[in-house]
């Protein structure tokens, strides 16, 4: 079974400039969740979807960042206009929608760097 | 206060011996909780799940739960060099589906 996977890998990018990221999740899993780790930080939640509904975005930043899953398959996270503050890992994670739905698979994670 | 502690590291122990890692918590309505362990550079994997007080094995790893005093820990027996890695703590409140990290405690073993 593949795991959560995400692209790119790495993306360095200008300020001001627009980033989409992408995570597609395990199979079957509903759940899908946004997370960002700031250096030297903890892991923090962004957005949580179930298939394509946005179920909780209280992590979300600000307006600058926008969350989406269409089809409720993969899911993109786009910041735009980038500021230096946004720079950190992005981590995307999935779960079953039923049975063990609280344990989290996560995926590589993009690391992002605004200069 | 945060609302998960994790003593950040790093914890170094000889190869054999048993690694013990501790998190506390702060929200008293959580239900369920996590430990992840990541190495440099990639991702957070789940090891150990634990939802109710006491103890659950699985292999060399035991999670202790212990909600009156919000403690939960991870205990690594017989820890090797590959065991090296900063070890999560993350809790869900009951109710939601959302986990608060801890920001991890590094471990060393050496041979």
């Amino acid at each position: 079974e593949a795991g959560v996977t995400q692209f790119p890998s790495h993306s360095v990018i200008e300020k001001g400039q627009t980033v989409t990221l992408r995570c597609d999740p395990i199979s079957g899993h509903d759940n899908l969740y946004w997370y960002r780790r700031v250096m030297g930080k903890e892991i923090k939640f962004l957005l949580h979807f179930v298939k394509e509904s946005k179920q909780d975005e209280s992590g979300m930043p600000n307006n600058r960042f926008l969350a989406e899953r269409t089809g409720g398959t993969y899911s993109t996270l786009k910041v735009q206009p980038a500021e230096l503050e946004d720079s950190g890992v992005y981590f995307c994670a999935s779960s079953q929608v039923t049975g063990k739905r609280y344990e989290q698979y996560f995926g590589p994670g993009t690391r992002l760097t605004v200069t | 206060q945060k609302e998960v502690e994790q003593n950040s590291g790093p914890l170094s122990v000889p190869e054999g011996a048993i690694a013990s890692l501790n998190c506390t918590y702060s929200d008293r309505g959580s239900q369920s909780f996590f430990w992840y362990r990541q190495y440099s550079g990639k991702s957070p994997e789940l090891i150990m799940s634990i939802y109710s007080n006491g103890d659950k094995e699985d292999g060399r790893f035991t999670a202790q739960l212990n909600k009156a005093s919000q403690y939960v820990s991870l205990l690594i027996r017989d820890s090797q060099p590959s065991d090296s890695a900063t070890y999560l703590c993350a809790v869900i409140r009951g109710g939601s589906y959302i986990p608060t990290f801890g920001r991890g405690t590094s471990l060393i073993v050496h041979p």
